[in-house]
C-alpha cells in the first residue's frame, strides 16, 4: 500500500520568507500527485496537480516539483504571506489502484507578520 | 464548470440518533465519489468510495454506511450515532484516468453529544 509522508509536520516562518514543503511516497508507480490547502475548519482547496509525466507545475507564488523515481515532491512558496497560513496536504493516485488516492500527514504552516 | 455541494455545514446530534449527510456533484457524469472523515487534530481517513451507481467500497468497518442512488449523489448514513462518530466529514469527486485531480466539498462538522 502506498505510504505518503510530509516533513516537517509544522513550520513557522516570518513573512516574506521563501519556503519548501516536502512530500515523500513509497511507490513511484503513480498516476499523479496533487497538493491541497486546508484552512482551519474548512474543506480542501486544490493548489496544483502534477501528472506523472511532468516535472513541475506553477501557479502564482507556488511551484510544485515531482521526482517520481525518488518518490518525492516539493511545494515551493515564494515570498510567504500571513494568508498562506494553513495546513498543506499532498495526495498521490497510484497506477494500480487508480480509484483511490492517498494523503500525506500534512504540514501546518504559520506565517508570522 | 463542475461543482460539488455538501450539506449540512454543521450538525449536532445526540448519541443513538440517525444520520444522513448528502453530497451532490454538478457538471460532470460518472464521477468517482468519496467520503472522508477528519477527527480533531488528525489526518484524513477514507470511509467509502464509489465508482458508479449502487457500487460502494468500504475502507473502514464501522456503524456508518454509504449509498449512491443517483450518478452524482452520494449519501453517508448511520442508524445510531456514537460519540466517536464526531468529526469533520468531507465529500470529494474525481475522474481516475483524467487530468482533473480531485475536488472536495466544504465539509460537514458533526458533533455527537
Amino acid at each position: 500500500k502506498q505510504e505518503v509522508t510530509q516533513i516537517p509536520a509544522a513550520l513557522s516562518v516570518p513573512e516574506g520568507e521563501n519556503l519548501v514543503l516536502n512530500c515523500s511516497f513509497t511507490d513511484s508507480a503513480i498516476y499523479n500527485l496533487q497538493w491541497f490547502r486546508q484552512d482551519p475548519g474548512k474543506g480542501l482547496t486544490s493548489l496544483l496537480l502534477i501528472q506523472s509525466s511532468q516535472r513541475e507545475q506553477t501557479s502564482g507564488r507556488l511551484n510544485a516539483s515531482l521526482d517520481k523515481s525518488s518518490g518525492r515532491s516539493t511545494l515551493y512558496i515564494a515570498a510567504s504571506q500571513p494568508g498562506d497560513s494553513a495546513t498543506y496536504l499532498c495526495a498521490v493516485t497510484p497506477l494500480d489502484t487508480g480509484n483511490q488516492f492517498y494523503f500525506g500527514t500534512g504540514t501546518s504552516l504559520t506565517v508570522i507578520p | 464548470s463542475q461543482t460539488i455541494h455538501q450539506w449540512p455545514a454543521t450538525l449536532v446530534q445526540p448519541v443513538g440518533s440517525p444520520l444522513s449527510l448528502e453530497c451532490t456533484v454538478e457538471g460532470t457524469s460518472n464521477p468517482n465519489l468519496y467520503w472522508y472523515r477528519q477527527a480533531a487534530g488528525r489526518g484524513l481517513q477514507l470511509l467509502f468510495y464509489s465508482v458508479g451507481i449502487g457500487q460502494i467500497s468500504s475502507e473502514v468497518p464501522q456503524n456508518l454506511s454509504a449509498s449512491r442512488p443517483q450518478d452524482r449523489q452520494f449519501i453517508l448514513s448511520s442508524k445510531k450515532l456514537l460519540l466517536s462518530d464526531s468529526g469533520f466529514y468531507l465529500c470529494a469527486w474525481g475522474h481516475p484516468g483524467r487530468n482533473y485531480g480531485y475536488t472536495f466539498g466544504s465539509g460537514t462538522r458533526l458533533t455527537v453529544v
